[in-house]
C-alpha cells in the first residue's frame, strides 16, 4: 500500500518565523509530488509542485530527497494567513499513473 | 465558473435513505477522484475514474457505495441506506491527466441523522 506520512503538528510559530515540514513517501517509483494547503472547513488547494531540483515560489521552498524518500516545505517570514493544514501529495510515477495519495496533513498556526 | 463544481453543498438525510452526490469536473479533465473527509481527519480515497471507467474502486467502504461517470464528464456518487458513520465531507477532484495537479470542488457536507 502506497503511503505518505506527515507530522500532524500543530506547529505554533510567531509571525516572521521560518518553519519547515517534512513528509515521507513509501513508493520508491514516485516521480511527481505536490504540496496543498487546506483551510478549516474548506477544500484542499494546490500550493506548489515539487521539482527534483528544488523550487521556490515567493516565501515557499519545496525540496525532494529521492534517496531518503522525503519532501520538504519551507516557509519563510510566516504570515498569519499561512495558518492552515499543509498536505503532502504523492502523484505517482508519471505519465500513465493515476496515484493521488495524500498525507494526513501538518497543521500550522502562526501567532501574532 | 471554470472550476470543479459539486452539488449539493450541504445535504441532511435520515438514516436509511439513499443520497446522490454530483461532481462536474473541469472541462477536458479526464481523471476524476472522489474522497471523503471526516471532521478533523485526513482525506480518505474512495474511487478514481479515467474517462468513464473506474480502474480503482478499492476505497469504497462498502457495497452501499457506488459511483458512475458518464460522457467522460459528470460523476455521481450514490450512497444507499445511509448510516450515521457516512456523515462527512465528500470531495471531488479532477485533473487533466493522471499525473498532473488535481483541483478540488468545494465538497458536499453530508449529515445523516
Amino acid at each position: 500500500r502506497k503511503e505518505v506520512e506527515q507530522d500532524p503538528g500543530p506547529f505554533n510559530v510567531p509571525e516572521g518565523a521560518t518553519v519547515a515540514f517534512n513528509c515521507t513517501y513509501s513508493n520508491s517509483a514516485s516521480q511527481s509530488f505536490f504540496w496543498y494547503r487546506q483551510d478549516c472547513r474548506k477544500e484542499p488547494k494546490l500550493l506548489m509542485s515539487v521539482y527534483s531540483s528544488g523550487n521556490e515560489d515567493g516565501r515557499f521552498t519545496a525540496q525532494l530527497n529521492r534517496a531518503s524518500q522525503y519532501i520538504s516545505l519551507l516557509i519563510r517570514d510566516s504570515k498569519l494567513s499561512d495558518s492552515a493544514t499543509y498536505l503532502c501529495v504523492d502523484r505517482g510515477s508519471g505519465a500513465g499513473s493515476y496515484q493521488l495519495t495524500f498525507g494526513k496533513g501538518t497543521k500550522l498556526s502562526v501567532i501574532p | 465558473g471554470a472550476g470543479v463544481s459539486q452539488s449539493p453543498s450541504n445535504k441532511v438525510t435520515e438514516k436509511g435513505k439513499d443520497v446522490e452526490l454530483r461532481c462536474d469536473p473541469i472541462s477536458g479533465h479526464t481523471a476524476l477522484y472522489w474522497y471523503r473527509q471526516s471532521l478533523g481527519q485526513g482525506l480518505e480515497f474512495l474511487i478514481y475514474f479515467q474517462g468513464n471507467s473506474a480502474p480503482d474502486k478499492s476505497g469504497l467502504p462498502s457495497d452501499r457505495f457506488s459511483a458512475e461517470r458518464t460522457g467522460g464528464s459528470v460523476s455521481t456518487l450514490t450512497i444507499q441506506r445511509t448510516q450515521q458513520e457516512d456523515s462527512a465531507v465528500y470531495l471531488c477532484a479532477s485533473s487533466l491527466a493522471g499525473y498532473t495537479e488535481a483541483f478540488f470542488g468545494q465538497g458536499t457536507r453530508l449529515t445523516v441523522v
